[in-house]
């Protein structure tokens, strides 16, 4: 089945500065790639996504990139803000019903 | 705009006790998922049910857990003779026929086993 690898697991940046979170992902037939951001004590909330369809995406101040070939894709966060921080979560889904997730990765953005 | 609603949003539990959460997902969406959390982990895919069906509950332990949706009401996880291992956040996603992998997240239950 698929599996999803997440990294870093924990990363602090100073305001201001970016932020890359990169995943890795092993079934080729994923081919959608949703990320959601989780505040402590909420709910996952969708904050991009990219089909395999494209290469790259972006929203603002985020965006995500996918490599089909090397099956890893990655969210950039570019003048980061203290509200920025929060955990981040990949997924992969091959378009059915059953999203994989990574582990998450803890953003810490620093005043 | 009522997103997907879970209640009760905390639940305290004796060891051997039962729980009962429940998920009434967005206005439209016939597709709920349940997920569990555990403490500084991610979300962990325990099944996926349509109306008065249980698409696959490969995630799910096959003793103690049971998952429904009914025709009428909200979907339900019951957590029968519950065990310390068994407080996490618990939360159900929904989403569309036509666009089944863009889920979208209730607030959760915080299930605590004493």
């Amino acid at each position: 089945g698929e599996n999803v690898e997440q990294h870093p697991s924990t990363l602090s940046v100073q305001e201001g500065d970016s932020a890359v979170i990169k995943c890795t992902y092993s079934d080729s037939a994923s081919n959608y790639f949703p990320w959601y951001k989780q505040e402590l004590g909420k709910r996952p909330q969708l904050i991009i996504d990219i089909r395999s369809n494209v290469g790259e995406k972006k929203d603002q101040r985020i965006a995500v990139t996918l490599n089909k070939t090397a099956k890893h894709f990655s969210l950039h966060i570019t003048e980061t803000q203290p509200e920025d921080s929060a955990v981040y979560f990949c997924a992969a889904n091959t378009g059915g019903f059953k999203t994989i997730f990574g582990a998450g990765t803890r953003l810490f953005v620093k005043a | 705009n009522a997103g997907v609603m879970q209640n009760p949003r905390h639940l305290v539990r004796r060891r051997g006790q039962e729980a009962r959460l429940r998920c009434s997902p967005m206005k439209g969406h016939s597709h709920v998922y349940w997920y569990r959390q555990l403490p500084e982990e991610g979300l962990k895919f325990m099944v996926y049910l349509q109306k008065e069906n249980i698409i696959d509950e490969s995630g799910m332990p096959k003793e103690r857990f049971s998952a429904e949706f009914p025709k009428e009401g909200p979907s339900i996880l019951r957590i029968q003779q519950v065990v310390r291992g068994d407080s996490a956040a618990y939360f159900c996603a929904s989403s569309n026929r036509q666009s089944y992998n863009e889920q979208f997240f209730g607030p959760g239950t915080r299930l605590t086993v004493l």
